[in-house]
């Protein structure tokens, strides 16, 4: 069964760092595409970025470009997002997905709240 | 960027009654490989979104069979044959096609 479980979310003052983790369980970690995306509270979908299998390949949106930045390490079936120069517009739910271009298996999320 | 644009936003149903959602692209959805990555989820209430439906017309394993997706290009339509009362909460649908991928705005159904 698969598990994907978020960790690293909380308060952070505007221009504040955090990084994410995701731990995942039950299937082949390094065989798969990830991703992270995020919902605003009340808000909708807005998928931050991926990163492929072997870490050869990563993309952002526009929106966190050069200041977001995804990793993984396969040998510890995890996931990571850095977040520099947070802005309260980033502020939302952070999940963890396992995707290329669909999306199949969902974390149940991690909150990051950016304010003074 | 592909823009995804759902109708309705809300969605007031009767228990037992159909329901149908559109999604539109602003661009075609088809992929090199021959593939339309067209996806549905649906968000319950305090709860992350689940995959109902991929490559526009493929139901996921557990979702019930009055779920259904069709659509071709850039008209996408996801239909509720009867409406259940844990069929409630906000549904979108997600391209996979084009970089950056995109999600609609979402879709509330609630029961009137």
């Amino acid at each position: 069964q698969v598990h994907l479980v978020e960790s690293g979310g909380g308060l952070v003052k505007p221009g504040g760092s955090l990084r994410l983790s995701c731990g995942a369980s039950g299937f082949t970690f390094s065989d798969f595409y990830m991703s992270w995306i995020r919902q605003p509270p009340g808000k909708g979908l807005e998928w931050v970025s991926y990163i492929s299998s072997s870490s050869n390949y990563a993309d952002y949106a526009d929106s966190v470009k050069g200041r977001f930045t995804i990793s993984r390490d396969n040998a510890k079936n995890s996931l990571y997002l850095q977040m520099n120069s947070l802005r309260a517009e980033d502020a939302a739910v952070y999940y963890c997905v396992r995707a290329s271009r669909e999306i199949d298996y969902w974390g149940q999320g991690t909150l990051v709240t950016v304010s003074s | 960027d592909v823009v995804m644009t759902q109708s309705p936003l809300s969605l007031p149903v009767t228990l037992g009654q159909p329901a149908s959602i559109s999604c539109r692209s602003s661009q075609s959805l088809v992929y090199s490989d021959g593939n339309t990555y067209l996806n549905w989820f649906q968000q319950r209430p305090g709860q992350s979104p689940r995959r109902l439906i991929y490559k526009v017309s493929n139901r996921d394993s557990g979702v019930p069979d009055r779920f259904s997706g069709s659509g071709s290009g850039t008209d996408f339509t996801l239909k509720i044959t009867r409406v259940e009362a844990e069929d409630v909460g906000v549904y979108y649908c997600m391209q996979g096609t084009h970089w950056p991928y995109s999600f609609g705005q979402g879709t509330k159904l609630e029961i009137k």
